[in-house]
């Protein structure tokens, strides 16, 4: 059965420092991995989606990375702002065509001003 | 930019209740699912669901859940019989591909409490 684990589980930065959220998985079959944003209370925004072809995605001031056979991903966050205050979960699908996500438990950031 | 959105956002009831979470997809989607994340717990896929017929469900989906898409627009999960331990978020989610080549979409959550 999948697991996804999130290192750390919390952190608190200053604000305008770079920083590196890690997602591991004990599967590497997957077929994509994505990363989501959810603000306390509230829904889920995705934020990146990177298939398990692809080595990195990059949107903005946010990078992902995919390492398929260590099981391992990086979500980067360079400039970090309070705004980017926020709970981030990684999530992957199975491969083989499985619909449903497996996230991890996520890592709660504070950037503190 | 066009959203998932769900209905109630908040639901109360007494267990052993009916009750019935609504979600609109994004209209273009073809591809819907439920999930659920119980207070400091994991997000937990419930059920996907194409072509009016589910594709997929996990070991919680039990007898006591259904999904319905009763017109063009709309995607419910029903619960039959609630029991305490059902209290949780429900976020329904859609995407216009294929799960596992296409980027799923959430809504912001209907949040159920038994009492």
């Amino acid at each position: 059965k999948q697991e996804v684990t999130q290192i750390p589980a919390a952190l608190s930065v200053p604000e305008g420092e770079n920083l590196v959220l890690n997602c591991s998985f004990t599967d590497s079959a997957i077929y994509n991995l994505q990363w989501f944003r959810q603000d306390h209370g509230k829904g889920l925004t995705s934020l990146l989606l990177i298939q398990s072809s692809q080595r990195e995605q990059t949107s903005g001031r946010l990078n992902a990375s995919l390492d398929k056979s260590s099981g391992r991903s990086t979500l980067y966050i360079a400039a970090s702002q309070p705004g980017d205050s926020a709970t981030y979960l990684c999530a992957v699908t199975r491969e083989g065509g499985a619909d449903g996500l497996t996230f991890g438990k996520g890592t709660h950031l504070i950037i503190q001003p | 930019e066009p959203e998932v959105t769900q209905t109630p956002s908040h639901q109360v009831t007494q267990m052993g209740q009916e009750v019935i979470l609504r979600c609109v997809p994004i209209s273009n989607h073809l591809y819907f699912y439920w999930y659920r994340q119980i207070l400091g717990q994991k997000v937990e896929f419930l059920v996907s669901f194409y072509n009016n017929e589910i594709s997929e469900k996990s070991e919680i989906f039990d007898d006591q859940f259904s999904v319905e898409r009763p017109d063009g627009s709309n995607f419910t999960l029903k619960i039959r019989s609630t029991k305490l331990e059902d209290s949780a978020m429900y976020f329904c989610a859609s995407s216009a591909q294929r799960l596992a080549g296409g980027t799923q979409y959430f809504g912001p959550g209907t949040r159920l409490t038994v009492l």
